[in-house]
């Protein structure tokens, strides 16, 4: 199958700092690319839909100004955490869409302290 | 929401066939049953997807009901790296991904 890649696997930082997470599609061109958050013991939420050169779509209950992702090509889309809280800490996963199927990325696991 | 229901968790055996099955009593013609597995920590991996025909690959085999209300994921071999929490999602092929809680596989040996 197709290959997700993220950026980095896992990050560790202070409250109030910004992460940025990079997912890219290794092998095709994806002009839709998802983002999902996923706590311990729980099933993965959708945050966002993010389309190539536009707005990224957001879902219900989800900051966009704290969350903030651009998908700038083909291949790359970036999620930025501006102002990290502890309580942003997760595991964070991309997947990125090649004709019916939606392929994802390995994960990124942050953690704020 | 979730337009899926799964058995939270089941068991198979090594080396036996697992079935996982999955009810959606209220997809619609143009959504597709997809199959996503996640293992600990990892993200989740595609396995199969189909809209009403039964679909085969190398990983698992996917058994579509004529009124397509229902479906059972079948690994036919399950083996300890099978243990997983496994999706069964339906979307519009070019929709997005919701998760359900899935089922947990434990293949004990």
């Amino acid at each position: 199958g197709a290959v997700v890649s993220q950026h980095p696997s896992w990050v560790i930082c202070k409250s109030g700092t910004s992460v940025k997470i990079e997912c890219r599609s290794l092998d095709f061109q994806a002009t839709t690319m998802f983002w999902y958050r996923q706590f311990p013991k729980q099933s993965l939420m959708l945050m966002a839909t993010s389309n190539e050169g536009s707005k990224a779509t957001y879902e219900q209950g989800v900051e966009k100004d704290k969350f903030l992702i651009n998908h700038a090509s083909l291949t790359l889309s970036t999620l930025t955490v501006t102002s990290a809280h502890p309580e942003d800490s997760s595991f964070y996963i991309c997947s990125a869409r090649t004709g019916q199927v939606s392929y994802f990325g390995p994960g990124t696991r942050l953690t704020v302290l | 929401d979730a337009k899926t229901t799964q058995p939270p968790s089941m068991d198979c055996a090594e080396g036996r066939a697992a079935n996982l099955p999955c009810n959606h009593s209220t997809i619609s013609g143009n959504e597709y049953v997809y199959w996503y597995r996640q293992i600990h920590s990892q993200g989740p991996q595609y396995i199969i997807h189909g809209l009403k025909n039964n679909e085969t690959n190398e990983m698992a085999s996917l058994i579509i009901t004529e009124d397509r209300k229902s479906s059972t994921l079948i690994l036919p071999h399950a083996t300890l790296r099978d243990t997983a929490v496994y999706y069964c999602i339906v979307r519009v092929d070019t929709d997005k991904l919701i998760f359900g809680t899935g089922t947990r596989l434990q293949v004990f040996p």
